[in-house]
């Protein structure tokens, strides 16, 4: 079974830039997940879909960053502009929630951007 | 606001070593607990997950515990190796909410 695919794997951008992240989920899996990981740190939620819906974008910084999960399965995160502060890994993750079970959430490899 | 602490931030050992990873967290209402490895540049690999009714979780040389009550999980590698050399992520999703809150992980060097 394949697992979560990102691309691209690695970006370089210029400052004030735009930049798009994709990700395909784990086949079946109804939840996805966008994490930002800085440097030395543990990953933090950026938005998380329920199928299409976007049910917690609480940490997304939506004067720059959006996102859109189309039908349901593939994701993309998206950031216009781009600020050096923007450097990071963007982990995609995916998840069956059923019956009010959450399952097991899987990662992607991510996408190390940064930013110049 | 949960917050989840690892203890230490690195650690380096002899390989065969048995060792102990800690992880701490302040909201005992949590759904469940998850073990993640990242090695250099990849993603994170998930090891174990604890549901909050259990106590402990066996794959091979690891085993994690729970303890609810305390706020802290332990991860106990037996006869370590080399290739366990990795950063080590604790993670917890909050009963209300479906998001991990993650530790700043712990750097592990296994030294031949």
């Amino acid at each position: 079974e394949a697992g979560v695919v990102q691309s691209p794997r690695y970006k370089i951008i210029e400052k004030k830039q735009p930049v798009a992240f994709w990700c395909n989920p784990i086949s079946g899996h109804n939840t996805l997940y966008w994490y930002r990981q800085n440097l030395g740190q543990g990953p933090e939620l950026l938005i998380r879909y329920e199928n299409e819906e976007a049910v917690d974008d609480s940490q997304l910084p939506k004067d720059r960053f959006s996102a859109e999960r189309l039908k349901g399965v593939d994701s993309t995160l998206k950031i216009q502009p781009a600020e050096l502060g923007d450097s990071a890994v963007y982990l995609c993750a995916s998840s069956l929630v059923a019956s009010g079970r959450v399952g097991e959430q899987f990662f992607g490899p991510g996408t190390r951007l940064t930013v110049l | 606001k949960q917050e989840v602490t690892q203890i230490p931030a690195a650690l380096s050992v002899p390989e065969g070593e048995n060792l102990v990873l800690n992880c701490s967290f302040t909201d005992s209402a949590i759904y469940n607990l998850q073990w993640f490895r990242q090695d250099p540049g990849k993603g994170l690999t998930s090891l174990l997950l604890i549901q909050s009714s259990q106590r402990e979780q066996t794959s091979g040389r690891l085993n994690a515990s729970l303890d609810k009550s305390s706020g802290r999980s332990t991860l106990y590698i037996a006869a370590s190796q080399p290739g366990d050399s990795a950063t080590y992520l604790c993670a917890v999703i909050i009963q209300g909410a479906q998001k991990l809150v993650f530790g700043q992980g712990t750097r592990l060097t296994i030294n031949p």
